[in-house]
């Protein structure tokens, strides 16, 4: 069974800084995928960004890059020029590779953008 | 981009009843979705996953006949709290998976309280 665990319940950052939220996982598995979600106070669970474990690239999207380091089974999410509307619940997620496989979550961070 | 709705979005019911929450692809059809559970300031737990025309696969430690879920077409699959108890209120979400293995699209959730 995988497990992933986020081991900073709570961050807070000033806008216009950067912030990173760290994830470790567990897992046997050699082919897997990683995501980021982001749940706002609407509760809307919103990807910000995914990572394939066969790829040795760094994904990024915008603001959001990740350090994905797959022998220390690590999966970091860096926000840069953090804004007031980044303040959400994050959740590193697990999915191994297969036909509509589920996602396994971490326990979340709350990142709170101060001004 | 791909819809997910579920209805309703909040629902209270009395201790004893039934209700029936359901999760719809509006823009894609969906072989499989997925059903989570989420207490307050908690993660997502996944509660079972729903095929199409098939049986629900549940999670270790839901009670299957106390969630009752159908995926009887390609665009929506339900669940059903039977005889809700006060420990049932919580906040459900479902997801639906997309033509990639790694997509996955969730819907905005319904709170469910038992009073």
């Amino acid at each position: 069974a995988q497990t992933v665990t986020q081991s900073q319940p709570e961050m807070s950052v000033q806008e216009a800084e950067t912030v990173t939220l760290s994830c470790t996982y567990d897992t046997s598995e050699n082919n897997y995928y990683l995501f980021w979600y982001k749940q706002p106070p609407s509760r809307q669970m919103i990807l910000v960004i995914r990572q394939e474990a066969y790829k040795q690239q760094n994904a990024t999207e915008n603001r959001f890059s990740v350090n994905f380091q797959k022998a220390a089974k690590s999966f970091s999410l860096k926000i840069s020029d953090s804004q007031l509307g980044d303040t959400a619940m994050y959740f590193c997620a697990f999915m191994k590779t297969g036909t509509a496989s589920k996602l396994t979550f971490g326990t979340g961070t709350r990142l709170q953008v101060t001004l | 981009g791909a819809v997910v709705s579920q209805h309703p979005s909040w629902v209270i019911c009395k201790s004893g009843t039934s209700v029936k929450i359901e999760c719809r692809s509006l823009d894609f059809q969906a072989t499989t979705m997925f059903w989570y559970r989420q207490f307050p300031k908690q993660s997502l737990m996944l509660m079972a996953t729903s095929n199409e025309g098939s049986k629900a696969t549940y999670e270790q430690g839901v009670e299957k006949d106390k969630f009752l879920i159908n995926h009887a077409s390609l665009t929506l699959s339900t669940l059903t709290v039977t005889s809700a108890h006060p420990e049932d209120s919580s906040f459900y979400i479902c997801s639906a998976a997309g033509t990639r293995a790694y997509e996955q699209y969730f819907g905005p959730g319904t709170r469910l309280t038992v009073t």
